[in-house]
């Protein structure tokens, strides 16, 4: 499909379980971000890329949070040793914004992580 | 101090009503602004931008105070469709490139 593709769409793990949360941007856009939403709650942000530079990281909340992104593609966000708060929704967004100019923000659906 | 904030709400209204949300941000490099809209358990899609002469669409209008550092949104004659968050969105101009910054939303009940 042309949007944003997350998967899984929906996981469920057991405390102190890894999970691997996957974002396909839309081809050629440059930006990818990913937010933490959870429930009743704003989006929160955790990391952003942007084309060669490296990336803002200063939303991740802990080390147990990393994320990569392979050139201008596909973007993996893992968390180690998962924790009952971290159950939340996770967005990825990708966008053609640059220095040059702004752009619209388009979502995926979201990865909704439930650690019990 | 948040770099984006805004009113949570709910804010409950009748149909037909005119409803304003304001947000603040702190940045004052802050480059370009818009917002968004988030229905429930659905991801964030585009609105608007906002403009510095201001800007209106359909029923929605946009404004931009940069002196104040403020954003609103108007909604006039609200439909039930209406009822959604609505989220104040920033741009800000880093070393790395642009970062857009989302405020916590604001809730919108419109009810008959």
């Amino acid at each position: 499909g042309a949007g944003v593709s997350q998967s899984p769409s929906n996981k469920v793990t057991e405390k102190g379980k890894d999970v691997e949360l996957r974002c396909d941007p839309i081809s050629g856009h440059t930006a990818l971000y990913w937010y933490r939403q959870r429930l009743g709650q704003g989006l929160e942000f955790l990391i952003y890329f942007q084309g060669n530079s490296a990336p803002d990281k200063s939303g991740l909340p802990s080390d147990r949070f990393s994320a990569e992104r392979t050139g201008e593609s596909v973007s993996t966000l893992t968390i180690q040793r998962t924790q009952q708060e971290d159950s939340a929704v996770y967005l990825c967004a990708s966008s053609l914004l640059n220095r040059e100019s702004t752009g619209e923000l388009f979502f995926g659906e979201g990865s909704r992580l439930t650690v019990l | 101090r948040k770099e984006v904030e805004q009113d949570p709400g709910p804010f409950n209204v009748p149909e037909g009503a005119t409803v304003a949300f304001n947000c603040t941000y702190s940045n004052s490099a802050s480059q370009s602004f818009f917002w968004y809209r988030q229905d429930c358990r659905k991801e964030p899609k585009l609105l608007m931008s906002v403009y510095s002469s201001g800007n209106e669409d359909g029923r929605f209008t946009a404004q931009l105070n940069r002196a104040s550092q403020y954003i609103s949104l108007l909604i006039r004659d609200s439909k039930l469709s209406d009822s959604a968050t609505y989220l104040c969105v920033v741009n800000i101009l880093t070393g790395g490139g642009n970062k857009l910054t989302f405020g916590t939303g604001t809730q919108l009940k419109v009810e008959l």
